[in-house]
């Protein structure tokens, strides 16, 4: 069954480093998301992408966040200067056409990001 | 803006059936889904509803009322395996947009024996 990956599963960095989190989303799908979760808490939508550009983010997205598709299958999300408050599980999605039964969403397993 | 609420926490006995309760208030509404999460791990599917009415997936059911702006997930013949945080999500936009999920805080539910 296709599924969407993450990497790495744990990253630990210094407060003001910049962290890339990869993702690879399920092959024919269009619409791409980032959520974070931090410990305990719910899960918070942060961007949604398709079609090579932002289609929507919320006020958590600011400017030291950014996301891209570098190529036909990886999709990143890039924090420039990580902050204390940035630890969190973030997680990528990824959902197909409107034409599917319920165009859920399918969430990777997560990374960890832990800021020190 | 959005708001969902759902009970913190509930204890159920395996084999017994549980109702976990979701109200909700948005703009755009698009869809409800509910999504199971043991800790540490991603969210995975269980259902959707977009219609009024109950929607029936093996053990799991849904049910929406979108003139009330509530929903609830049964769960039948509990299993031990069943322990997990049960997350209530709107979408809001139209299809084809950006279609973000805001999600509610999640119900941890433990089963016992």
């Amino acid at each position: 069954e296709p599924e969407v990956t993450q990497t790495p599963s744990h990253q630990v960095t210094q407060m003001g480093q910049e962290v890339i989190l990869r993702c690879v989303p399920i092959s024919n799908h269009l619409y791409f998301y980032w959520y974070r979760q931090i410990l305990g808490q719910k899960v918070e939508f942060l961007v949604s992408f398709y079609n090579n550009e932002i289609s929507e983010k919320s006020e958590i997205f600011d400017d030291q966040f950014s996301v891209e598709r570098p190529d036909g299958s990886n999709f990143t999300l890039k924090i420039r200067s990580t902050k204390l408050e940035d630890s969190a599980m973030y997680f990528c999605a990824s959902r197909g056409t409107s034409d599917e039964p319920y165009n859920e969403q399918f969430f990777g397993p997560g990374t960890r990001l832990t800021v020190l | 803006g959005q708001n969902i609420d759902q009970p913190t926490e509930m204890t159920a006995t395996e084999g017994a059936i549980v109702q976990i309760n979701c109200t909700y208030q948005t703009s755009g509404f698009n869809g409800l889904f509910w999504y199971q999460q043991h800790a540490g791990e991603a969210p995975t599917f269980l259902s959707y509803n977009v219609l009024d009415g109950l929607e029936e997936k093996g053990r799991f059911s849904s049910f929406l009322s979108r003139s009330k702006g509530y929903s609830y997930l049964l769960l039948k013949e509990l299993q031990m395996k069943d322990s997990a945080s049960y997350l209530c999500a709107v979408r809001a936009g139209l299809t084809g947009g950006g279609n973000k999920l805001t999600f509610g805080t999640g119900t941890q539910l433990k089963v016992e024996l």
